[in-house]
């Protein structure tokens, strides 16, 4: 059972336009959402995150925005650029866990920008 | 630099032989993880560690063993027992916001 949850394996958005990933989650202890990007062949890297007491979280060209009744998350990313092209992973943390805060894991979208 | 360094970066071994992936921290992280990823999926939670000598297992713990003697160090040991263990291996400590930081991770196939 996915409790996080990124429907769209691949996006391509032509360069200059939005990005818009989307993850949606099903535990309600989630508290804490992140994104990561990753290369091929590397280990992922922190992107931004935000806690469940906020409804936007915004970091240069990415934000994050959370609708906790709709149980959904996006990572916008405005003007894409060609290195932008990654897999991005969606992932939640909760009080629902170990103290070990637990990291669940989307199984990623593909972005590619286009010339 | 403060860092997480994973060796050897590839990594072959044949059936039936254990092997270890290395992983060390730099950060003074208390909390350490282990993480597989296969094709077109997300990362998959081996074993995790909160602190040293203490260590739990994740969601797909068999066929694989761990040790935390040293804060800096959380070595993976990859047994016989593990049925399909060609994969990318990440491991991952937590700071202090709760993110989680990565090494450049270990591809293993098993030959």
């Amino acid at each position: 059972d996915q409790q996080v949850k990124q429907n769209s394996p691949s996006l391509s958005v032509q360069e200059g336009r939005i990005s818009i990933l989307n993850c949606d989650y099903t535990n309600s202890m989630f508290d804490y959402f992140l994104w990561y990007k990753k290369y091929p062949a590397e280990g992922p890297t922190f992107l931004i995150s935000i806690s469940s007491i906020k409804d936007k979280n915004e970091d240069g060209r990415f934000t994050v925005f959370l609708n906790k009744s709709a149980k959904h998350l996006s990572l916008h990313i405005v003007p894409s650029q060609p290195g932008d092209s990654a897999v991005y992973f969606c992932a939640a943390s909760g009080a629902g866990y170990s103290s070990a805060s637990k990291i669940i894991f989307g199984s990623g979208t593909r972005l590619s920008i286009r010339p | 630099d403060g860092g997480i360094t994973q060796s050897p970066k590839y990594l072959f071994r044949k059936e039936g032989q254990n092997v270890t992936l290395s992983c060390e921290q730099n950060l003074n992280h208390d909390a350490m993880y282990w993480y597989r990823q296969d094709p077109g999926q997300g990362l998959r939670l081996i074993y995790y560690s909160q602190i040293v000598n203490d260590f739990q297992k994740g969601d797909i713990a068999e066929g694989y063993s761990v040790s935390r003697e040293k804060k800096e160090s959380f070595p993976l040991t990859v047994t016989s027992a593990q049925k399909n263990p060609t994969a990318f291996y990440l491991c991952a400590s937590r700071g202090p916001y709760n993110e989680q930081f990565f090494g450049p991770g270990t591809r293993l196939t098993v030959l």
